[in-house]
C-alpha cells in the first residue's frame, strides 16, 4: 500500500517562502509529483521529481529524497494568488499517482 | 481548446437514482482517470483504463461502474446512488508512464 503524510495547513505573508513536507511509505515508488488547486477548481500540476535533488520551475521549486521517502514543495516570494490547496502524489512503478491529504496554503497581506 | 472535458458540471439527484458523468479528453493520452475527492478535499483514485482496458480498480462499489468506449472518452455509471456518493469527480488523463496528470474541470454531484 501506499501512505502520503503532509501538513493540513500552512499560513504566510505575501513575499515571504514557504516550505510544504511530504513524507511517503510506499512499494514500488517511481516518482513525486506536485499538484496546486484552487477551491472550486481542478488540480494542476506543478513539478516533479524522479530523482534525488531540486527542481526549480520559477518561484517553485520541488525536492525528493528517495533514501528518506521525502520531498517538499517551496514556494518563493508568495502572492496573494498562491492561497490554494497542494498535493504530494507518489507515482508507482506501476503507474499509479496516489495523492496526500493535501495542504492548505493561505497568504495574509 | 479543452483539454479533459466533463459533463455535466453539476448534479443533484435523489437517493436511489442512477446517474452518468461524461468524460472526453482530446490530448490524444493512452491514459484516463477517474478521481473522486470528499468534502475534506481528500483525492482519491478510482480507476484508471489504459487503450480501453481496465488497469486500476480500487476499493470502489460495484455500484459505479466505468465504461470506455475508446482510448479519448471514459464515462462513469453510478446506480443506487447513495448520500455518500455526494463528493466532486474528477475525470484525468495522462500518458502511459508519464507523470503528469491532466485533470478535467470536476463534477459536482450532490444526492439528497
Amino acid at each position: 500500500g501506499q501512505s502520503l503524510e503532509q501538513p493540513s495547513e500552512v499560513t504566510a505573508v505575501e513575499g515571504a517562502i514557504v516550505q510544504i513536507n511530504c513524507t511517503y511509505q510506499t512499494s514500488g515508488f517511481y516518482g513525486l509529483s506536485w499538484y496546486q488547486q484552487h477551491d472550486g477548481g481542478a488540480p494542476t500540476f506543478l513539478s516533479y521529481n524522479g530523482l534525488d535533488g531540486l527542481e526549480e520551475t520559477g518561484r517553485f521549486s520541488s525536492f525528493l529524497s528517495r533514501s528518506d521517502s521525502y520531498g517538499y514543495l517551496l514556494l518563493q516570494e508568495l502572492q496573494m494568488k498562491d492561497s490554494a490547496s497542494y498535493f504530494c502524489a507518489v507515482l508507482s512503478n506501476a503507474g499509479k499517482s496516489t495523492f496526500g491529504d493535501g495542504t492548505t496554503l493561505t497568504v495574509k497581506p | 481548446d479543452t483539454a479533459v472535458s466533463q459533463t455535466p458540471k453539476y448534479l443533484v439527484t435523489q437517493m436511489g437514482n442512477d446517474k452518468s458523468i461524461k468524460c472526453e479528453q482530446n490530448l490524444g493520452h493512452d491514459t484516463m482517470y477517474w478521481y473522486k475527492q470528499d468534502s475534506k478535499k481528500f483525492l482519491k483514485i478510482m480507476f484508471s483504463y489504459n487503450n480501453k482496458e481496465l488497469i486500476i480498480n480500487e476499493t470502489v462499489p460495484n455500484r459505479f461502474s466505468p465504461k470506455s468506449p475508446d482510448k479519448a472518452h471514459l464515462n462513469l455509471h453510478i446506480n443506487s446512488l447513495e448520500l455518500g456518493d455526494s463528493a466532486v469527480y474528477f475525470c484525468a488523463s495522462g500518458q502511459r508512464g508519464g507523470n503528469t496528470i491532466y485533470f478535467g474541470e470536476g463534477s459536482w454531484l450532490t444526492v439528497v
